[in-house]
């Protein structure tokens, strides 16, 4: 258990829709990292936050957008919802803002139909 | 932008077996890290890399950060049935904007 939770953990919507992944760091984790993996491929960084504050951005789409709280959870928003996001989305979570060592939760899987 | 390269896609190896597996940027970093991903679940953080040239171990997993900086290598000896998964490297400058490579697939046969 790395520490780091996610709920859903499993989500079914449909295209057009709007979906909110949650992610909870490893307590006292500044850090928190959004990444995607598709079905067989490796992860995709979408975006950082450090503190509250976006510190990063990755391939991330227009459509997707996150934010960190000030208990340092984090949601990703994903809208608008096409086939091809369907996938794992991870959060990962480091001590402080230069922390290399990721810690991954479990993931959320998101199937669009 | 940045890519990395991991070789090979796929191994399938008999069980006591050492393995060995690379990972090649068009593009340098100051930070190299192997993660190992069982099915379903979130990758694990194997080895972590930081100066150019230095060679790590945890158990029987060793990893090498290449001199050129654009390179890593990881090696599992004598490999057992949990070895079994997907192996990814990551490369990051500063903690920011990691790139993971598309990773190498291990079974291992009994």
């Amino acid at each position: 258990d790395s520490g780091v939770t996610q709920t859903p953990k499993h989500l079914i919507t449909a295209t057009g829709q709007r979906v909110t992944l949650r992610c909870s760091p490893r307590s006292g984790d500044l850090s928190v990292y959004w990444y995607q993996q598709s079905l067989d491929q490796g992860l995709q960084f979408l975006i950082q936050y450090y503190n509250g504050e976006e510190r990063a951005k990755g391939n991330i789409l227009e459509r997707f957008s996150a934010q960190q709280f000030p208990d340092l959870h984090s949601e990703l928003n994903l809208s608008s919802l096409e086939l091809g996001d369907s996938a794992l989305y991870f959060c990962a979570s480091s001590g402080d803002g230069g922390g290399v060592e990721q810690f991954f939760g479990p993931g959320t899987r998101l199937t669009v139909l | 932008g940045q890519q990395l390269n991991q070789s090979p896609q796929s191994m399938f190896i008999q069980e006591g077996e050492d393995v060995s597996m690379n990972c090649t940027s068009s593009s340098i970093f100051n930070t190299w890290l192997w993660y190992k991903q069982d099915p379903g679940e979130g990758p694990v953080l194997l080895i972590a890399l930081y100066k150019a040239g230095e060679l790590t171990s945890n158990g029987r997993l060793t990893a090498q950060f290449g001199i050129t900086r654009k390179d890593s290598f990881l090696n599992i000896s004598a490999s057992i049935p949990s070895d079994v998964g997907i192996y990814f490297c990551a490369g990051t400058n500063y903690g920011q904007n990691f790139v993971f490579g598309p990773g190498t697939r291990l079974s291992v046969l009994p």
